[in-house]
């Protein structure tokens, strides 16, 4: 079946340093890869979308890689401040019915 | 700007309880989907309706069942609360693309089933 991993440790940074989460995934061809970012007690909210042919996507300080042959995604937070502070959740799609699979999220805590 | 409201942001029922969730996006989105998230589990899919009165099972439907009467609303159903069905419930909304498929979420439902 399916699987998704990503670190359940929290990662635990110092501000303006670069924070990399990992998104692993097994017995799945994704076409596209999904970035979330979810604070405690809210909805997540989407930041980033790579596609299967793109190795690298950027938008502001985030960074995306995508490796199909290594099944993983990298998301980097560089310069990272204490509002970065979150839960980040990657997703694989598309899935039957236009889903998307979820894996459990990393929380990224980031200290003065 | 895209919108998806949850009736309710905190909910406290009794066992046995009929629960109603009730879920409305603003973005004309044919896909309406309803999650639940408990620590270390991460998002679970309960239902999902791509078009109006259609629905799907997803990965735990049972003890859930929903309505889709219209096409901004999803309402998630539970028929006899249970004390394991306290969680966070998330809905989201998409624009079938099959290109993308972003979802947009709603604030959550914290639900506590006594």
């Amino acid at each position: 079946s399916q699987k998704i991993e990503q670190n359940s440790e929290a990662l635990n940074i110092q501000e303006g340093k670069t924070a990399t989460l990992t998104c692993n995934y097994t017995n799945y061809s994704p076409a596209y890869l999904q970035w979330y970012r979810q604070d405690p007690g809210r909805g997540p909210v989407f930041l980033l979308l790579i596609r299967e042919n793109e190795k690298e996507k950027r938008k502001e300080r985030l960074k995306v890689t995508f490796d199909t042959t290594l099944k993983q995604s990298l998301f980097h937070i560089t310069a990272s401040q204490p509002a970065d502070s979150a839960t980040y959740l990657c997703a694989l799609g598309p899935g039957g019915g236009n889903k998307l699979t979820f894996g459990t999220g990393t929380q990224l805590k980031v200290e003065l | 700007d895209v919108k998806v409201t949850q009736s309710s942001r905190y909910l406290v029922k009794r066992t046995g309880e009929k629960v109603f969730l009730e879920c409305v996006q603003d973005m004309d989105h044919e896909n309406m989907f309803w999650y639940r998230q408990d620590p270390g589990l991460g998002l679970r899919l309960i239902y999902f309706s791509y078009d109006v009165k259609m629905k799907e099972k997803g990965d735990i439907p049972e003890g859930y069942s929903v309505s889709r009467e219209k096409k901004e609303r999803f309402s998630l159903i539970l028929e006899s609360a249970s004390t394991n069905q306290t969680s966070m419930y998330l809905c989201a909304s998409s624009f079938p693309s099959g290109h993308t498929d972003t979802q947009y979420f709603g604030p959550g439902t914290r639900l506590t089933v006594l």
